[in-house]
């Protein structure tokens, strides 16, 4: 089975302090990405990465920024943290789906990171 | 642009009762249907999954059917357990394009009372 771990289940930084979220695969995955989960507002992409140092903007990349130096490994950096950012953290990936007809392209998520910001 | 509507939620059921969650969509090009599950506090699971029209994903006793015609894909479920409370999101992805091209639906919180 495909495993998705995020470092961290539980933060809580303050206001101003920079913050690591990481997220590993095990699968040899190509595509990353990052997701905030709000109530209300459902899953927002901050960023995905099609394969290793490569990176693309989501629709709410403000305030956020990203690593991708290992294939399987996919960082989300908050260079400075604020209370509007006090969210869950969803990591997933999958399968580069271009060339694989055989293959649906489903999202494998992690456990989610619930960060505070104080 | 690819679009997904979720029946608005908070749906409340009482135990072994019929459970219907709609899913329509719209989308350029062919996609695929999938189904996801997060319980309390965790991630997003795949529930169940739809590559092409008149496919049928079923899983856990939950079904929904790829209906191009309707461009719908409705999660049913016979009897849903108290087990069975989690929010639940339809999304689609259309294959061939870009990783951009991944999109879910709002959600729908679904809880089962003993």
């Amino acid at each position: 089975d495909v495993k998705v771990t995020q470092s961290s289940r539980y933060l809580v930084k303050r206001t101003g302090e920079k913050v690591f979220l990481e997220c590993v695969q095990d699968m040899d995955h190509e595509n990353m990405f990052w997701y905030r989960q709000d109530p209300g507002l459902g899953l927002r992409l901050i960023y995905f990465s099609y394969d290793v140092k490569m990176k693309e903007k989501g629709d709410i990349p403000e305030g956020y920024s990203v690593s991708r130096e290992k294939k399987e490994r996919f960082s989300l950096i908050l260079e400075s943290a604020s209370t509007n950012q006090t969210s869950m953290y969803l990591c997933a990936s999958r399968l580069l789906t271009s060339g694989r007809p055989s293959n649906t392209g489903e999202l494998f998520f992690g456990e989610g990171s619930r960060l505070t910001v104080l | 642009g690819d679009s997904v509507t979720q029946m608005e939620g908070p749906v409340t059921l009482s135990e072994e009762a019929f459970l219907t969650i709609n899913c329509t969509y719209t989308a350029t090009g062919y996609p695929s249907l999938f189904w996801y599950v997060q319980y309390p506090g965790e991630g997003l699971q795949l529930l169940l999954k739809a590559t092409k029209a008149d496919d049928k994903g079923s899983n856990k006793g939950f079904e929904a059917t790829y209906r191009k015609e309707t461009t719908s894909f409705h999660l049913e479920k016979g009897s849903v357990q108290v087990s069975d409370s989690a929010v639940y999101f339809c999304a689609l992805v259309i294959s061939s394009g870009s990783a951009r091209q991944l999109t879910f639906g709002s959600g729908t919180q679904l809880t089962v009372l003993p």
